[in-house]
């Protein structure tokens, strides 16, 4: 029973475009929203979050949208740069969840220059 | 700042041996967890631990043992290395047990069971 899921495997943009990763999840008691990023070889570092309070967060490039009534949240990378070429994983947690958070299989970005 | 350390970086090990992968956080948190990463699942939830003394059980426990006698430290055990068992494990920490923090992660033990 895979609660988040990233149905995306691969994704590729052309440098300067704009990227959308997409995100949805089943269990409306999630509250909490999380993008990782992961280059090869080395561990998921954090990159940007949402409060179910929210539908709307912003930190320079990145941007994440979340449509609870959908259940589905996205990440918007504009412009998108060769240096973002990584593999992106969202992830979801809520009290319910015991502070567990329950990760999608990923995407894997690519930009091209 | 050396944040979540994980040793070794890689192991290759025989069907039935036995292991223990390291990994210590200097950061003073109190939340630690396991990750394994496949191919097309993502990554899952092994075991995590709240606090000294305290451990629980993620989505997928069978196969490993886990202690956490210091804040620092929360050694993967396992017991009796299967195939299945081929991986990457991540070890990630957190501030607090409360679930709206990032978490840091480790860079990774890559693990092959022949």
């Amino acid at each position: 029973d895979q609660q988040v899921k990233q149905n995306s495997p691969s994704l590729s943009v052309q440098e300067g475009r704009i990227s959308i990763l997409n995100c949805d999840y089943t269990n409306s008691m999630f509250d909490y929203f999380l993008w990782y990023k992961k280059y090869p070889a080395e561990g998921p570092t954090f990159l940007i979050s949402i409060s179910s309070i929210k539908d709307k967060n912003e930190d320079g490039r990145f941007t994440v949208f979340l449509n609870k009534s959908a259940k589905h949240l996205s990440l918007h990378i504009v412009p998108s740069q060769p240096g973002d070429s990584a593999v992106y994983f969202c992830a979801a947690s809520g009290d319910n969840q015991g502070g567990k958070l329950i990760f999608g299989q990923g995407t894997e970005l690519s930009v091209k220059p | 700042n050396a944040g979540v350390t994980q040793t070794p970086k890689f192991q290759v090990l025989k069907t039935g041996q036995s292991m223990t992968l390291q990994c210590a956080q200097d950061m003073n948190h109190e939340y630690m967890s396991w990750y394994r990463q496949d191919p097309g699942m993502g990554l899952r939830l092994i075991h995590y631990s709240v606090g000294a003394g305290i451990t629980d059980q993620g989505e997928v426990p069978n196969g490993y043992n886990v202690s956490r006698s210091t804040t620092e430290d929360f050694p993967l055990r396992l017991l009796s290395a299967a195939p299945s068992q081929t991986s990457v494990y991540f070890c990630a920490s957190r501030r607090a047990s409360r679930f709206n923090q990032p978490q840091h992660f480790g860079d990774g033990t890559r693990l092959s069971i022949l």
